[in-house]
């Protein structure tokens, strides 16, 4: 069974661009959430989707947003980029089944605004 | 201010010790993960609990789940290298959606030969 996939793995923005990330979840998983790693802050919610809807929000800008398509697949855009946005992001695509609520993540994507 | 708090940040220990760490909260979770993280990679899921008072075993890591939901803690028996990482541990609240995890900040830790 495929694992989470995410795209691209580096990325390198300047001040002000936008950029989009994708993931693709584990077969079967409808949701997706997305996730937000810094040295500072460690692991920070950004948003969950579940059969394309937005189900749950953590506290971002507006310039996070996110979108889940009928197939499961998602993406993430940050727009008008900032230097604080440097940061892994994580993906991570979840089922609650009897062993709990188990979430799976991907690689992740190193972006990184200069 | 995290949901849950990790103790301790960091544990440099030789290959063979044991090590325990620590994932505390105020509030209840419904489940409650462990992950290991290598630089640069996602985290990896170690185990997940769901019942209070729950012990897994998975080799020589030991999961306990507290008796009120709360608190978690991880063993490692006799250390090896491979065990390097960052440990972090992971819960769903019972008021949230299953997709939204409150993470601890994570323990460091490192196994030298």
């Amino acid at each position: 069974k495929a694992g989470v996939t995410q795209t691209p793995r580096y990325l390198i923005k300047t001040r002000g661009q936008q950029v989009t990330l994708s993931c693709s979840p584990i077969s079967g998983h409808r949701s997706v959430s997305w996730y937000q790693q810094t040295p500072g802050q460690g692991l920070q919610f950004l948003f969950e989707y579940f059969s394309e809807t937005q189900r749950n929000k953590g506290n971002f800008p507006g310039r996070f947003s996110g979108r889940q398509f009928s197939n499961s697949r998602s993406e993430m855009n940050v727009s008008t980029l900032e230097l604080g946005d440097s940061a892994l992001y994580l993906c991570a695509s979840s089922f609650t089944g009897k062993e709990g609520t188990e979430a799976f993540f991907g690689q992740g994507t190193r972006l990184t605004v200069v | 201010t995290q949901l849950l708090e990790q103790s301790p940040q960091f544990l440099s220990i030789q290959e063979g010790e044991n090590l325990t760490v620590y994932c505390n909260s105020s509030s209840v979770f419904s489940s409650l993960q462990w992950y290991r993280q290598e630089p640069g990679e996602g985290p990896v899921l170690l185990v997940t609990v769901v019942t209070g008072g729950e012990v897994k075993k998975l080799k020589r890591l030991t999961f306990q789940f507290g008796d009120a939901r709360k608190d978690s803690s991880l063993h490692i028996t006799a250390a090896q290298p491979g065990d390097t990482g960052l440990y972090l541990c992971a819960g769903a609240r019972k008021t949230d959606s299953w997709g939204k995890l409150q993470f601890g900040a994570g323990t460091q830790v490192v196994v030298t030969p």
